[in-house]
């Protein structure tokens, strides 16, 4: 099945700089590439979503870049605030389902 | 509010018991799919159902079940608990079946 890996684990960030988090995924088959945010006992809410036709879609201060040949894809935070702070989770839909990468915790320092 | 509707928001049980976690999908949506989330494992997949039917199966275990039914609600049955069942247990629904899913605020389940 699919495989979905995050990198890095955990990611501090000055407020205003950018973070960006990479996933890799392993099936060629995959054609949507989803990004959820999870503040602390929430369920995890869609924030951008990119599908294998687009190579980036930006939505003002988030982005996400796909490269299919390379099979990766990732998520760019531009000027970062403190609600910024959240864990993040990246996800490959196939085989009638999403598979999720074990996510990243995001710290924005004030 | 994200329009998915999981009760109860919290359970505690005993090990060797049996719980029922139930989710409402949003108005529209016809798939449901149900995620278990422990600290080490993240976003686990179980299963997906459509219009009433199963689509796809994760590793959910032989103790676990869940159904979809008419009204387009799924309930999801754990039997004979274990303390390592003890997570947060999602529901999350899609308009179809290709995607673009809605999470529901979960079902934190411990067992003791």
């Amino acid at each position: 099945g699919e495989n979905v890996e995050q990198h890095p684990s955990t990611l501090s960030v000055q407020e205003g700089d950018s973070a960006v988090i990479k996933c890799t995924y392993s099936d060629s088959a995959s054609n949507y590439f989803p990004w959820y945010k999870q503040e602390l006992g929430k369920g995890p809410q869609l924030i951008i979503d990119i599908r294998s036709n687009v190579g980036e879609k930006k939505d003002q201060r988030i982005a996400v870049t796909l490269n299919k040949t390379a099979k990766h894809f990732s998520l760019h935070i531009t000027e970062t605030q403190p609600e910024d702070s959240a864990v993040y989770f990246c996800a490959a839909w196939g085989n009638n389902r999403l598979a999720f990468g074990k996510g990243n915790q995001v710290v924005v320092i004030p | 509010d994200s329009g998915v509707t999981q009760t109860p928001k919290h359970l505690i049980t005993a090990t060797g018991q049996r719980v029922t976690l139930r989710c409402s999908p949003r108005s529209g949506d016809l798939s449901v799919y149900w995620y278990q989330q422990s600290l080490d494992q993240g976003l686990q997949f179980l299963i997906h159902y459509y219009n009433g039917e199963e689509r796809a199966k994760g590793n959910i275990l032989e103790r676990f079940s869940a159904q979809q039914f008419p009204d387009l609600h799924s309930e999801l049955n754990l039997s004979s608990l274990e303390l390592g069942d003890s997570a947060l247990y999602f529901c999350a629904s899609g308009r179809d079946h290709t995607g673009g899913y809605t999470f529901g605020s979960g079902t934190r389940l411990t067992v003791v």
